[in-house]
């Protein structure tokens, strides 16, 4: 079962915008993690958020956490065309089974050159 | 290498044959991952090994679908007597350790195609 929704299911900008993606999820939560991947590919870990965090920054990459709203933003500045690709949303439940990640459908981001 | 490998990454096969796919995790990795795939969804979990023993293979969907992983570094994920609905990417991640987990590190992937 996927626990993260993602939105929008799509999403198409121009480059030097920014890109918003949202993800919801339904349980308690140790961290939740972002994943991109490229058409084809596999996927490629971007950045980890743990439940006692709200925001956390890597490069152009900007994560916010509510564990209230059970809630997680992406926000991706000065997009480019290579940022093209598909962004999930990972969630590593507290409890019990805090080994395995449980993905989301996944936000297809088109960066238009 | 330095990161997951899978193989073959293409793999057509018909209805009713079998099938292995096999992922070499990053070195001194000892948590091992299979997860699938289909087209336009997020990864779905599959099975979980720590070391050699499957510690949790509570996502693989039926009684088809196996794998191994007999001394603790390279996996298998083989399955019987496909059936077109298996049709989809399947993919091997590696970490470290687990508990907590981190990141993951993903392989390219093995699409599997049963016509």
């Amino acid at each position: 079962s996927q626990q993260g929704e993602e939105d929008p299911q799509a999403l198409s900008i121009q480059e030097g915008e920014n890109a918003t993606m949202n993800c919801s999820y339904k349980t308690s939560i140790n961290n939740l993690q972002w994943y991109r991947q490229n058409s084809g590919r596999g996927l490629v870990h971007l950045i980890l958020i743990r439940s006692n965090e709200r925001e956390k920054h890597s490069g152009r990459l900007r994560v916010t956490l509510d564990t209230s709203k059970k809630s997680s933003s992406l926000l991706i500045t000065a997009s480019r065309a290579a940022d093209t690709a598909s962004y999930f949303c990972a969630t590593v439940n507290s409890g019990g089974s805090n080994y395995k990640l449980t993905f989301g459908k996944g936000t297809l981001l088109t960066v238009n050159p | 290498g330095a990161g997951v490998s899978q193989t073959p990454s293409n793999k057509v096969t018909e209805k009713g044959k079998y099938v292995e796919l096999r992922c070499d995790p990053i070195s001194g990795h000892t948590a091992l991952y299979w997860y699938r795939q289909s087209l336009g969804q997020g990864p779905e979990f599959l099975i979980y090994f720590q070391g050699t023993g499957a510690a949790d293979d509570s996502g693989l969907p039926n009684d088809r679908f196996f794998a191994v992983r007999p001394e603790g570094s390279v996996s298998t994920l083989k399955i019987q007597r496909t059936e077109r609905g298996d049709s989809a990417v399947y993919l091997c991640a590696s970490s470290l350790n687990s508990g907590n987990t981190g990141e993951l590190f993903f392989g390219e992937g093995s699409r599997l195609t049963v016509l």
